[in-house]
């Protein structure tokens, strides 16, 4: 089955730049969708098809995917950006989700 | 603005069967694709299931021999049933729909936790 990689924990400081990968067997070939999830919350889109904001996305949030890894970049990070972050793909019409990276912001 | 409300026994004893509600408003379901996605406590997403109005349904695979989804346009909704379950099955299930196009969660619902326990 395909499996997605994401690192545990990011860390970043406050109005830099933040940096989450997820990784995956030639991912590039698939479409790579975001997803952020506040405690108590239901996730939420940040990024679909790789590097589209859904509407009310701050353009802060962008998605780039090539090779064997995809990267959710979060630029000029905010405290209000602390949360889970979700990878997905699909394979063979399995939904497929990355392990999750918690972001802190310093 | 399409919402989406599940709705579910809150416990289940184990070897029993779970069945969850996905009620949705504000859009009809006879289009999109929908499905359901849990969270075990503490854990990450795990996809279950999707199902079409046009009868397209899917399962994980580590899922699929205890699971079913069912879609009712009468009552616009959807839902799962998950049997002979066990502890490992205790978690905040999410139903959720697919964008336009595919491939992607654009509205979730709330959640609605399922502790399995005697």
């Amino acid at each position: 089955s395909y499996e997605l990689t994401q690192p545990l924990s990011v860390s970043v400081a406050l109005g830099q730049t933040a940096k989450i990968t997820c990784g995956g067997n030639n991912i590039g070939s698939k479409s790579v969708h975001w997803y952020q999830q506040k405690p108590g919350q239901a996730p939420a889109l940040v990024i679909y098809r790789d590097s589209n904001r859904p509407s009310g996305i701050p353009e802060r949030f962008s998605g780039f995917n090539s090779g064997n890894t995809a990267t959710l970049t979060i630029s000029t990070a905010q405290a209000g950006d602390e949360a889970d972050y979700y990878c997905q793909v699909w394979d063979n019409r399995n939904g497929v989700f990355g392990g999750g990276t918690t972001l802190t912001v310093l | 603005q399409v919402q989406l409300q599940e709705s579910g026994p809150g416990l289940v004893k184990p070897s029993e069967t779970l069945s969850l509600s996905c009620t949705v408003s504000g859009g009809s379901i006879s289009s999109n694709y929908w499905g359901w996605i849990r969270q075990p406590p503490g854990k990450g997403l795990e996809w279950i299931a999707y199902t079409s109005y046009a009868g397209s349904t899917s399962y994980n695979p580590s899922l699929k021999s205890r699971v079913s989804i069912s879609l009712d346009t009468s009552k616009n909704d959807f839902s799962l049933n998950l049997n002979s379950v066990t502890a490992a099955d205790t978690a905040l299930y999410f139903c959720a729909r697919e964008g336009q196009g595919g491939g992607f969660y654009d509205h979730w619902g709330q959640g609605t936790p399922v502790t399995v326990s005697s």
